[in-house]
């Protein structure tokens, strides 16, 4: 089965602490996503790579570093920098077709303690 | 950048009644997406329109977008439990894929 797939879904760190969300697609998808989701609240873009080696901040990249090493793999990183990093993280891929709908994984709950 | 505006923000319904969410673009769009994210979920993918004044429909679902391009809504007939969720609207700002604030739709039966 083809689709994307995130881990863990629930993560506690104590503050202070860098974490990786893991992020895995196998449908041959160039353009990868982070988007970061409050309790309520919208979507809101971390970071994105459009092909592998490249990537570029989205709106709220601060506190936050990825690496694009494989097309199938787009990594986050929650680094100590970020001031309030318990959320909802989702990573999305998009294919080169005419109606380029977004993929999404489960997400992984992130709580900072 | 671009911006993606989304109203309402929240709307709470008697099982039957309709529901429209509107969403607005601060630039013309080549293309907007509907998505449905039911709670504790992920979004999943609804919908793409790509033509000016473009109307589909998916049963009780009516899409439209705008002839400037730069709106769009989504309307649901007769609601019904299984609707409930966040209701969002996306485009694309050159290789970004935007999405707006989302509508939270409760349905009360």
């Amino acid at each position: 089965d083809g689709g994307i797939t995130q881990s863990p879904k629930y993560l506690f760190r104590k503050e202070g602490q860098n974490v990786t969300l893991s992020c895995e697609q196998n449908l041959n998808h160039d353009a990868m996503y982070w988007y970061r989701q409050d309790p309520g609240q919208g979507l809101r873009l971390i970071y994105y790579s459009q092909i592998v080696n490249d990537f570029q901040k989205g709106d709220i990249a601060e506190g936050y570093s990825v690496s694009r090493e494989k097309k199938e793999s787009f990594p986050l990183t929650v680094t100590s920098a970020q001031k309030n990093p318990t959320a909802f993280y989702l990573c999305a891929s998009t294919g080169d077709r005419l109606v380029t709908e977004a993929f999404f994984g489960q997400g992984t709950r992130l709580t900072v303690v | 950048g671009q911006q993606v505006m989304q109203i309402p923000q929240y709307q709470h319904v008697q099982e039957g009644e309709d529901f429209t969410t509107y969403c607005n673009s601060s630039t013309t769009l080549s293309n907007i997406q509907w998505y449905k994210q039911r709670p504790g979920g992920h979004p999943v993918f609804l919908i793409q329109l790509v033509k000016s004044g473009e109307v589909k429909k998916q049963k009780r679902l009516t899409f439209q977008f705008g002839e400037a391009k730069k709106n769009s809504s989504l309307h649901i007939t007769a609601t019904q439990t299984t609707d409930v969720g966040t209701y969002f609207c996306a485009g694309k700002d050159g290789n970004k894929l935007v999405f707006g604030a989302g509508t939270i739709l409760r349905v009360k039966s």
